[in-house]
């Protein structure tokens, strides 16, 4: 079945550093990446759709110069947090989808600003 | 654009009776509705998905059903067992095919009592 590998899967960062986040989709290749954002006990929130080679749709409230998304090939999509702050720390999850392979979701990064 | 809403929040049964978590949708041009597993500090893992053109898929426990015309779709696991104890999500697509964003249910935490 289709994999997709995330990482790193945990981070720890001072508050004022960048973090990035990688996604891969390992088997097959991803024509659409979605970056999702998940706060304790809530549901997963759409922050981005990125399509290979062009610049990443963010939704509505998700800051683009602080989420930086980069998808530079057909497996490998980017989530820069820059700046960050404490009220970034979230589970960032990512999701490649490609037609005939559905969506696929990453395991997920635990990011903590300290 | 797309809204999902999800019931119960939460579920508390005991081991081997049923569960049954329903969600409804708004986008009529949504066509896919996949349900997660979403399991402590882990990504999303789909357990079965069903498309509009189907009103009902079963894999050994777990079904889903589909009625277009009320926008409802509901999770049924039969038999339930302790490792079904997990957050379960909802989603559907916002209708743009097959690459198109998923927009997630507020989730429902299953209790399976042994």
């Amino acid at each position: 079945g289709a994999v997709v590998s995330q990482h790193p899967s945990w981070v720890i960062c001072k508050s004022g550093t960048s973090v990035k986040i990688e996604c891969r989709s390992l088997d097959f290749q991803a024509t659409t990446m979605f970056w999702y954002r998940q706060f304790p006990k809530q549901s997963l929130m759409l922050m981005a759709t990125s399509n290979e080679g062009s610049k990443a749709t963010y939704e509505q409230g998700v800051e683009k110069d602080k989420f930086l998304i980069n998808h530079a090939s057909l497996t490998l999509s980017t989530l820069t947090v820059t700046s960050a702050h404490p009220e970034d720390s979230s589970f960032y999850i990512c999701s490649a989808s490609a037609a005939n392979y559905g969506y696929t979701f990453g395991s997920g990064t635990r990011l903590t600003v300290v | 654009g797309e809204n999902v809403e999800q019931h119960p929040s939460t579920l508390s049964v005991q081991e081997g009776d049923s569960a049954v978590i329903k969600c409804t949708y708004s986008d009529s041009a949504s066509n896919y509705f996949p349900w997660y597993k979403q399991e402590l500090g882990k990504g999303p893992q789909l357990i079965i998905d069903i498309r509009s053109n189907v009103g009902e898929k079963k894999d050994q426990r777990i079904a889903v059903t589909l009625n277009k015309t009320a926008k409802h779709f509901s999770l049924h696991i039969t038999e339930t067992q302790p490792e079904d104890s997990a957050v379960y999500f909802c989603a559907a697509n916002d209708g743009s095919g097959n690459t198109g964003k998923l927009i997630f249910g507020q989730g429902t935490t299953l209790q399976v009592k042994p």
